[in-house]
């Protein structure tokens, strides 16, 4: 049962290109949303967040999109640079579960030079 | 920078025995979680822990896992007899508040034989 899904399990893109991971959720219970990096050999650095109550958060060269309707959140990275190559995880937490983060499969990125 | 370190990094041991993975999370940090990520999978919540007592958890942490905080810096995941698909790597992560937004260790690697 995913209730959070990353259907690419890689993804390449060129240096100063723009990167866009995708996510999809099926429970309409998540009102707060998360993205992973993940390096080889080391734990899940927390990257960015967004509330369900707005549909754009934007951190530097990092934007998460929300589109609640389709039920759909993107991360987009420009311009996308080496050090982006990594396992981004997509995560949601339950509204009332706060103890509880749910995680996506992942999506390899590479930048390709 | 503070961090959440986690010991051993990698550990073997037979089907049966018992294994007890350690973490010393951020010192002023008041939750903390356990997941697992079996290799190629998705990063899977174990359990959370606030307060002294386990505020959540997941359909994997049945009775064979338990989770301890002894003194003031040590939290504790132990399985009482491992099996094969115990194998993972394990981490612990936490949070000051309960944001989502966690600080994960590097992960104990288990590997039951």
């Amino acid at each position: 049962d995913q209730q959070v899904k990353q259907n690419s399990p890689s993804l390449s893109v060129q240096e100063g290109r723009i990167s866009i991971l995708n996510c999809d959720y099926t429970n309409s219970m998540f009102d707060y949303f998360l993205w992973y990096k993940k390096y080889p050999a080391e734990g899940p650095t927390f990257l960015i967040s967004i509330s369900s109550i707005k549909d754009k958060n934007e951190d530097g060269r990092f934007t998460v999109f929300l589109n609640k309707s389709a039920k759909h959140l993107s991360l987009h990275i420009v311009p996308s640079q080496p050090g982006d190559s990594a396992v981004y995880f997509c995560a949601a937490r339950e509204m009332n579960r706060d103890d509880k983060i749910i995680f996506g499969k992942g999506t390899r990125l590479h930048i390709l030079p | 920078e503070p961090e959440v370190t986690q010991t051993p990094s990698h550990q073997v041991t037979q089907m049966g025995q018992e294994v007890i993975l350690r973490c010393v999370p951020i010192s002023n940090h008041l939750y903390f979680y356990w997941y697992r990520q079996i290799l190629g999978q998705k990063v899977e919540f174990l359990v959370s822990f606030y307060n002294n007592e386990i505020s959540e958890k997941s359909e994997i942490f049945d009775d064979q896992f338990s989770v301890e905080r002894p003194d003031g810096s040590n939290f504790t995941l132990k399985i009482r007899s491992t099996k094969l698909e115990d194998s993972a790597m394990y981490f612990c992560a936490s949070n000051l508040m309960n944001t989502g937004e966690l600080f994960f260790g590097e992960g104990s690697r288990l590997t039951v034989l």
